[in-house]
């Protein structure tokens, strides 16, 4: 069956970096645009970036743009996504999903930034 | 950026009642080319991720039971649960995927009375 699974959250200090990913497995990976989606404790859903089948296609949310950067290896059916400069609002539950429409989507890692 | 304005923020109603669950867009979502509405619902239920219920604003998502509907065009919408069960407690959203960034309305909480 179609899974995808966050790895790589928790706790950091602000202005430290951390890289999640996301493996997928049950579907075709390499054939799907991607995008990583974020939630902070109690509120409701921020998209931030998505990336083509290809790679060659990226849109960050202006949230986060400059600080994050979202990559994949269609090779080992992963998704990426480094997060540097970190600050204590990017503190929230973070999902893979595929884009536009989430089909698909993992069960989450917490990054606590504090 | 497209804001996605949802109402109410949240609803009791009792078993059996019919749900309905407002989004409005602050442009048309509505794509004149293939004239689909690029506009999703999603369930999100405790420390669950979201699950797809309704795509292309009313096109239900494989699986999703036949009590779900969605309806509109252009900028409003509505998202309708026939006959709510207990196991419909959940969180709503909608979300435009017409242009970058994506966005999702601010939520529903569904409860039981």
């Amino acid at each position: 069956q179609v899974q995808l699974v966050e790895s790589g959250g928790g706790l950091v200090k602000p202005g430290g970096s951390l890289r999640l990913s996301c493996a997928a497995s049950g579907f075709s990976f390499s054939d799907y645009y991607m995008s990583w989606i974020r939630q902070a404790p109690g509120k409701g859903l921020e998209w931030i970036s998505y990336i083509s089948s290809s790679g060659d296609t990226i849109y960050h949310a202006d949230s986060v743009k400059g600080r994050f950067t979202i990559s994949r290896d269609n090779a080992k059916n992963s998704l990426f996504l480094q997060m540097n400069s970190l600050r204590a609002e990017d503190t929230a539950v973070y999902y893979c999903a595929t884009h536009p429409k989430g089909t698909y989507w993992g069960q989450g890692a917490l990054v606590s930034v504090s | 950026d497209i804001v996605m304005t949802q109402s109410p923020d949240s609803l009791a109603m009792s078993l059996g009642e019919r749900a309905t669950i407002n989004c409005k867009s602050s442009q048309s979502v509505l794509y004149s080319s293939n004239n689909k509405n690029y506009l999703a619902w999603y369930q999100q239920k405790p420390g669950q991720p979201p699950k797809l219920l309704i795509y292309w604003a009313s096109a239900r998502e494989s699986g999703v039971p036949d009590r779900f509907s969605g309806s509109g065009s252009g900028t409003d919408f509505t998202l309708t649960i026939s006959g709510l069960q207990a196991e419909d407690v959940a969180v709503y959203y909608c979300q435009q995927y017409y242009s970058n960034p994506l966005t999702f309305g601010g939520g529903t909480k569904v409860e039981i009375k």
